[in-house]
């Protein structure tokens, strides 16, 4: 079974702070997506990573691959309150299309 | 846009009753996912489907059975709610990004 590992799992920040989430594997995945999901909803896309090394921005989040497409980082600089929520991180298998959830990281940015 | 809508954004059941859980996408997507989300656990995969009448059981299928008569619709069903099933259940539809549907929130008594 590929699973995902986040980390932290949680974490309570000031506005204007920086914040890096982290999710690790032992598999190797095709791709590698980032979802945020606030209370009530569904999650959101926010990026998708395809190639090893990749690093793609999004204003003031910063998404990287690793090397060896089994781990990404999530760099948030300049936290803001609009950042709050849950951040997930998501293996595309490949052959079968399915994907896999990491746990979440649960952002609070205090004002 | 793009739209996954979930029949339901609330429920409550009785221990036993048969349930029903409805989604349906309009990206004419081939993969339609149902996932269920608890603290601390994260989304954990169901079932998932990849074509019409196909379906693969995902981490913790025990329980539940699916539904893919259509290629817009994918059906969740509780074939004798528990309590242990209650939680907030997830559609998702994709070809290589997934897009969710709002979710149901199911409680059952």
């Amino acid at each position: 079974t590929q699973l995902l590992e986040q980390s932290p799992q949680f974490l309570s920040i000031q506005e204007g702070e920086n914040l890096t989430v982290y999710c690790n594997s032992s598999s190797v995945f095709s791709s590698l997506q980032w979802y945020r999901q606030e209370p009530g909803e569904g999650p959101v896309l926010l990026v998708t990573v395809v190639t090893g090394g990749e690093v793609k921005k999004l204003k003031r989040l910063t998404f990287q691959f690793g090397d060896a497409r089994k781990d990404s980082s999530l760099h948030i600089t300049a936290a803001q309150p609009g950042d709050t929520g849950l951040y997930l991180c998501a293996g595309d298998g490949g052959a079968t299309n399915k994907l896999i959830f990491g746990t979440g990281t649960l952002l609070a940015v205090q004002p | 846009d793009v739209k996954v809508t979930q029949s339901s954004r609330y429920l409550v059941k009785r221990t036993g009753e048969k349930v029903f859980l409805e989604c349906v996408q309009d990206m004419d997507h081939e993969n339609m996912f149902w996932y269920r989300q608890d603290p601390g656990l994260g989304l954990r995969l169901i079932y998932f489907s990849y074509d019409v009448k196909m379906k693969e059981k995902g981490d913790i299928p025990e329980g539940y059975s699916v539904s893919r008569e259509k290629k817009e619709r994918f059906s969740l069903i509780l074939e004798s709610a528990s309590t242990n099933q209650t939680s907030m259940y997830l559609c998702a539809s994709s070809r290589r990004k997934a897009f969710f549907g709002q979710g149901t929130r199911l409680t059952v008594v």
